[in-house]
């Protein structure tokens, strides 16, 4: 069984620029978590989806971050215009979203570097 | 969700045993003990979970005291592979879940 698939792994882009990071889920996953990890540190949830509604985006910064979940499936994770402090690892991960004990299975990221 | 605190570095030989500690004494009742490890640059990968009792899987065992105010992940026998950093988090069931990772504990297996 395929895992949450992820791309790019990699973005390196100048500062100001418009990026966008990619997540496919794992098959049957209704829920669709974004976390960003900084150096160091532990992942943070950004936003949450269930099916194609967001029902968790307290932590997204919604000046220059946009997510979507279109169909319920896909999910699209945008910085316009990127600064210098969002280089980072985001996260996708994915659970089934049928309630009771909800086990997260993650990518493996997207880094980004602005520059 | 409950605090979990765990030492921030751990060595283990290979082909040894790694216990990894956590405490999370303010625990509630509904409230499940999680571990996830991450090996560098690659995203967190899930482990283990449990509510009360022990529980045990291809990958490792967790042990939860009786008062769920601790645990311990157990990694049977160490490899290489097995370098990571470890996290515990204590989460509420349900989608509305929120995995919460601390700094964790890297532990590292050496030769």
């Amino acid at each position: 069984e395929a895992g949450v698939v992820q791309s790019p792994r990699y973005k390196i882009i100048e500062k100001k620029q418009p990026v966008a990071f990619w997540c496919n889920p794992i098959s049957g996953h209704n829920t669709l978590y974004w976390y960003l990890q900084n150096l160091g540190q532990g992942p943070e949830l950004l936003i949450r989806y269930e099916n194609e509604e967001a029902v968790d985006d307290s932590q997204l910064p919604k000046d220059r971050f946009s997510a979507e979940r279109l169909k319920g499936v896909d999910s699209t994770l945008k910085i316009q215009p990127a600064e210098l402090g969002d280089s980072a690892v985001y996260l996708c991960a994915s659970s089934l979203g049928q309630g009771g004990e909800e086990t997260q299975y993650f990518g493996p990221g997207t880094r980004l570097l602005v520059l | 969700d409950a605090k979990t605190t765990q030492p921030p570095s751990m060595d283990c030989a290979e082909g040894r045993a790694a216990n990894l500690p956590c405490n999370h004494s303010t625990i509630s009742g509904n409230e499940y003990v999680y571990w996830y490890r991450q090996i560098h640059s690659q995203g967190p990968q899930y482990i283990i979970h449990g509510l009360k009792n022990n529980e045990t899987n291809e990958m490792a065992s967790l042990i939860i005291t009786e008062d769920r105010k601790s645990s311990t992940l157990i990694l049977p026998h160490a490899t290489l592979r097995d370098t990571a950093v470890y996290y515990c988090i204590v989460t509420r069931g349900g989608t509305a879940s929120k995995l919460t990772f601390g700094t964790g504990t890297r532990l590292q297996v050496t030769l």
